[in-house]
């Protein structure tokens, strides 16, 4: 069974600083990892993706993230916070054999203040 | 790309009642996916299509949810008789296997605000 946690419900951090929100996934196989945004009252939005190569990815607004197979993590980072980064993100993991199911963690409430 | 179209943005209705949702998905793609977002189960997989087919059902809550894909631009997810439990913000989404190859992401609607009393 797929399974995705975030561990932290919010993060908080200043404009200008470097952040990072937190994934762990479980996975049989090899997985295919996401990262997506949702902005108050709108869809989820795609940041970036993990499919497969160089383990660190890059996306869109600055976003990164490294994919750490013998941690089974996939951590979202940004060298410096703005404050419209400030969103729900969530990390979505799909294996890459048998379909295209995609498992959601329940979502980090990112705040970055001024 | 007008990108993936949803309708209604809110639906209000009252217990027993018949609901509607629609979803037009971006042109080109060929699965489709319904999920549920409540803040207690956060985003739930409900069903998804690909090439106008269900794949997966596992996650309809139960036989008072039906989806539906009759073309390739168009689904609905039915809701008969709708109950109190099943207000959630509904959303639809859509991906495609390129021609060089899947793109695996997904693309969101704005999603359907239900809200039955």
């Amino acid at each position: 069974a797929q399974s995705v946690a975030q561990p932290e419900d919010q993060v908080n951090v200043a404009e200008g600083n470097p952040l990072t929100v937190k994934c762990t996934y479980s996975v049989s196989g090899n997985p295919y990892l996401f990262w997506y945004v949702q902005y108050p009252n709108r869809g989820l939005q795609f940041l970036l993706k993990y499919i497969t190569g160089d383990n660190l990815v890059k996306g869109s607004y600055g976003f990164e993230a490294e994919f750490n197979k013998s941690q089974t993590s996939f951590h979202l980072k940004k060298p410096s916070a703005l404050v419209s980064d400030s969103a729900l993100y969530f990390c979505a993991v799909r294996r890459n054999t048998g379909g295209f199911k995609t498992i959601f963690g329940a979502g980090t409430r990112l705040f970055v203040k001024a | 790309d007008a990108g993936v179209i949803q309708s209604p943005r809110h639906e209000v209705t009252e217990m027993g009642q018949e609901v509607t949702l629609r979803c037009k998905p971006i042109s080109g793609h060929d699965y489709l996916f319904w999920y549920r977002q409540t803040m207690m189960r956060g985003l739930e997989l409900l069903i998804y299509f690909n090439n106008n087919v269900p794949i997966d059902d596992s996650g309809m809550p139960e036989d008072r949810f039906s989806a539906k894909m009759p073309n390739a631009s168009f689904s609905t997810l039915k809701i008969q008789p709708s109950e109190p439990r099943d207000s959630a913000v509904y959303f639809c989404a859509s991906s495609a296997r390129g021609g060089t190859g899947p793109t695996y992401e997904q693309y969101f609607g704005p999603g359907t605000r239900l809200t039955v009393t």
